[in-house]
């Protein structure tokens, strides 16, 4: 597709269970990041991969979080023993690096999926 | 740490009329600054990026402006109509730092 896609575009589940979000980065962006925008609460930043380094997992709020990236492209978000405070949007980006450190790269956002944690 | 503070939070304006919203930041060692606009279930299109070299950008009836060494970027929008009704948003990408801050947003809403 031409932009960043998340999947689903909802999701409810209840307090405890696991779940998954995905995203799919525009074709041959070299960045993936994921943030999480809260009720009430600006856009807050989770992880960021960039092609073969190791994430940069700084914004994980606990280690009921875990993202992967799977060959370069696809990301999955993993949500385990779901919270109600989990309850979020959570955006997913992506960049074409050209440079790194020219400060010339876009970030494209995904539509989001949206999390309620009954 | 990097702060980012937008003013407005909110902003109503009749059609036709130019405004200014307003993006503080307290680090000045930043690789560039992003404004994007949030339209609900849409996530955010990116509108300008302005890197820590340039004074400005513009697109269409958008003109951003960065002043690195005070901290601030105002987006300028002409002629305001309707289909700006939206939620704008700055983001600055610290320098030795992959990830973006972001502001709280400017609400605004152009009525006919």
């Amino acid at each position: 597709g031409a932009g960043v896609s998340q999947s689903p575009s909802n999701k409810v589940t209840e307090k405890g269970k696991d779940v998954e979000l995905r995203c799919d980065p525009i074709s041959g962006h070299t960045a993936l990041y994921w943030y999480r925008q809260s009720l009430g609460q600006g856009l807050e930043f989770l992880i960021y991969f960039q092609g073969n380094s190791a994430p940069d997992k700084s914004g994980l709020p606990s280690d009921r979080f875990s993202a992967e990236r799977t060959g370069g492209s696809v990301s999955t978000l993993t949500i385990q023993r779901t919270q109600q405070e989990d309850s979020a949007v959570y955006l997913c980006a992506s960049s074409l690096v050209v440079l790194a450190g020219s400060g010339t790269d876009t970030q494209y956002f995904g539509p989001g999926t949206r999390l309620t944690v009954l | 740490k990097q702060e980012v503070t937008q003013i407005p939070a909110a902003l109503s304006v009749p059609e036709g009329e130019n405004l200014v919203l307003n993006c503080s930041f307290t680090d000045s060692a930043i690789y560039n600054l992003q404004w994007f606009r949030q339209d609900p279930g849409k996530g955010l299109t990116s509108l300008l990026l302005i890197q820590s070299s340039q004074r400005e950008q513009t697109s269409g009836r958008l003109n951003a402006s960065l002043d690195k060494s005070s901290g601030r970027s105002t987006l300028y929008i002409a002629a305001s109509q309707p289909g700006d009704s939206a939620t704008y948003l700055c983001a600055v990408r610290r320098i030795n730092t992959d990830k973006l801050i972001f502001g709280t947003g400017t609400r605004l809403q152009v009525f006919p």
